[in-house]
This record gives structure tokens, sequence and C-alpha cells, in this order.
């Protein structure tokens, strides 16, 4: 089955190191997304992709930094700029014929 | 800049009753509309869509309807069930999704 994974599912972090998540998808979509999500709120776009070895800024990229080498993954680095990264962490996708987003299901990180 | 609100946070229905989750949109450029249900600690899952050339669709127990005069997009739940309770969020776009604060629902035994 096609999808989209995310790993890995909790990450623990100190203070002051940088961490990636892994986003991978097997759907064949172009466009890919990273969104932050704190607790009862709702989504917030970190970064996107629409090709690859292109990607934009989204509204709260300080902190983080992304890289699409290959269509199927699009991780994200946590660095120790962002400084408050403990938060959900989405990562979807998309089709270049819709924008409808498929999503991961997701990383839970706490910096302790 | 573009926004998408939702008129309530929280939603509280009895087990059986229909729910309306309401949200309004400010992008008259939005071409799509979108519910997503997301469960706790998980990731949104995909309901229903809709394009702005229609104004209501049906799916299994889920309809949404589109009021592009006063930019408003519903999503009503037939027969609540219990595992209908998760955070709902709408979202609307041409290119990229913009996405809805939610509503968290919560049914009532």
């Amino acid at each position: 089955d096609g999808g989209i994974t995310q790993s890995p599912k909790y990450l623990f972090r100190k203070e002051g190191q940088n961490v990636t998540l892994s986003c991978e998808q097997n759907l064949n979509h172009d466009a890919m997304y990273w969104y932050r999500q704190d607790p009862g709120q709702g989504l917030r776009l970190i970064y996107y992709s629409q090709i690859v070895n292109d990607f934009q800024k989204g509204d709260i990229a300080e902190g983080y930094s992304v890289s699409r080498e290959k269509k199927e993954s699009f991780p994200l680095t946590v660095t120790s700029a962002q400084k408050n990264p403990t938060a959900f962490y989405l990562c979807a996708s998309s089709s270049g014929s819709s924008i409808r987003y498929t999503f991961g299901s997701g990383t839970r990180l706490t910096v302790v | 800049g573009e926004s998408v609100g939702l008129h309530l946070p929280t939603l509280s229905v009895q087990e059986g009753d229909n729910s309306i989750i309401n949200c309004a949109y400010s992008n008259s450029a939005s071409d799509y509309f979108i519910w997503y249900k997301q469960e706790s600690g998980k990731g949104p899952q995909f309901i229903i869509d809709i394009r702005s050339n229609m104004d209501k669709r049906q799916g299994q127990r889920v309809t949404v309807l589109l009021n592009k005069t006063v930019k408003h997009l519903s999503l009503q739940i037939a027969a609540t069930q219990p595992g209908d309770s998760a955070v709902y969020f709408c979202a609307e776009g041409a290119q990229k999704l913009v996405f809805g604060q939610g509503t968290r629902l919560t049914i009532n035994p």
C-alpha cells in the first residue's frame, strides 16, 4: 500500500543538539510539507517543497532546515537555533494535480 | 493574509445526534476545500473535500456544505458515534492548503 512514513514516532533531544526527522513517501507525489503542531493548536507550516532540489520557507522556518534530494524523501532538521522545539511534527505530501494532502503519523519531539 | 477560522473551538454532542462543525475562510481565490479528522497522537486523515464549483457533497455519514457568498464551510456528521471523537480541521487553498485552528468534537453517551 502507498503511504507516507515518518520516523521515529518519539524523539528526545538534549538542548543544543540538532535532530533530523525522517519523512518518506511512496505515493509518487511531487510536493511535500512539514508542519508543526503544539498542544491544542492548529498546523503551522515550516517548509515545503514542490519539486526535487527546491524548497520554500513556510510561516515558521527559523531554526529548521530541510533538503529534497530525492522525490520520496523530505527530512527535517531541528537545529539548536530553534528555541522551543518540543512539539508534534507532521509531514504531508500531495500530487501535482491535487492539493489534497496525505499526512504521516507524526513525530513527537521532546527536548530534555 | 490568508486565514481560515473556526466559529467554535469545542463541540459536544450526544451520541446518535447530528454534528455540525463550521469554518470561515477569507481567501476568495481558494477553489478547493477539505476536512480532516485528527485523533489524539495521530496524523490528520482525509474526510471529504469539495471544489468551489459545488455547494454540497456527500460521503458516508458526512456532508460538506460550501457557501461562497459568505465564505463559509461546514461539515455535517450524521448519527454521531463515539469513534467520531477527534479534532476536525478545515483547510482551503488554490495551490497550497491553509488550515484552520480545529474544532474538538466530544461525544456524550
